[in-house]
């Protein structure tokens, strides 16, 4: 059974600092990892991917992925309170047709 | 260009009947994916489509689940004989093609309430 284990949370920040969020994953085949946001009452909307080993940033989000581990992690800097949200984790299946998503991490922002 | 976009936005039906969930992909996107969000769970993956045909029905929960997709733009999910545990949010996403590099972009869902 792929699996993809995420904290459920709720993950509290203040306003400003950094948020970090984790992900881990069971199958080793996976090529491609990807964070969606989702608001409450909303769809999932794509924040970042990654396909390689280390850092990519986009703005004040960062992911990283350690396929050694089979762990890739989302980090907000500057955290907002519109970050305040669920993020989830997901991960390709090796066949690279569908998405095995993770519970996700409620996030908490606080002014 | 306009995204995903899918009817109807709520259903509530009566246990045992049909119903039928409809996603038009994003134009040009040969890729189309249903997933479903339960209370409390994460996105289930249930099947997807490469241009009209499924390579990959293995999600569907039970025989009572269909889906069909014609013309390579919409689809259409049939839940026969509904029942209280089908109650979701039936997420559709499309992608420009079906590999591990192409990003998918979900619709608003429908969220489906069985009685």
């Amino acid at each position: 059974q792929k699996e993809v284990e995420q904290n459920s949370g709720p993950l509290s920040v203040p306003e400003g600092a950094i948020a970090s969020l984790n992900c881990t994953y069971s199958d080793r085949g996976s090529q491609s990892f990807f964070w969606y946001r989702q608001y409450s009452g909303k769809s999932p909307e794509l924040i970042m991917f990654i396909y390689s080993n280390g850092d990519k940033e986009d703005g004040r989000f960062t992911a990283q992925l350690n396929k050694a581990s089979q762990y890739v992690s989302l980090l907000i800097r500057d955290s907002q309170p519109s970050d305040s949200a669920t993020y989830l984790c997901a991960v390709d299946n090796q066949a690279g047709t569908a998405l095995i998503f993770g519970k996700g991490t409620t996030l908490s922002v606080s002014s | 260009g306009a995204g995903v976009s899918q009817s109807p936005s709520n259903k509530v039906t009566e246990k045992g009947k049909d119903v039928e969930l409809r996603c038009d992909p994003i134009s040009g996107h040969t890729a189309l994916y249903w997933y479903r969000q339960s209370l409390g769970q994460g996105l289930e993956f249930l099947i997807y489509f490469q241009g009209n045909s499924a390579p990959d029905k293995s999600g569907l929960p039970s025989d009572r689940f269909s889906a069909e997709r014609t013309g390579g733009s919409v689809s259409t999910l049939t839940i026969q004989r509904t029942q209280q545990e089908d109650s979701a949010v039936y997420l559709c996403a499309s992608s420009l093609d079906v590999g591990s590099s192409d990003t998918q972009y979900f619709g608003p869902g429908t969220r489906l309430t069985v009685l």
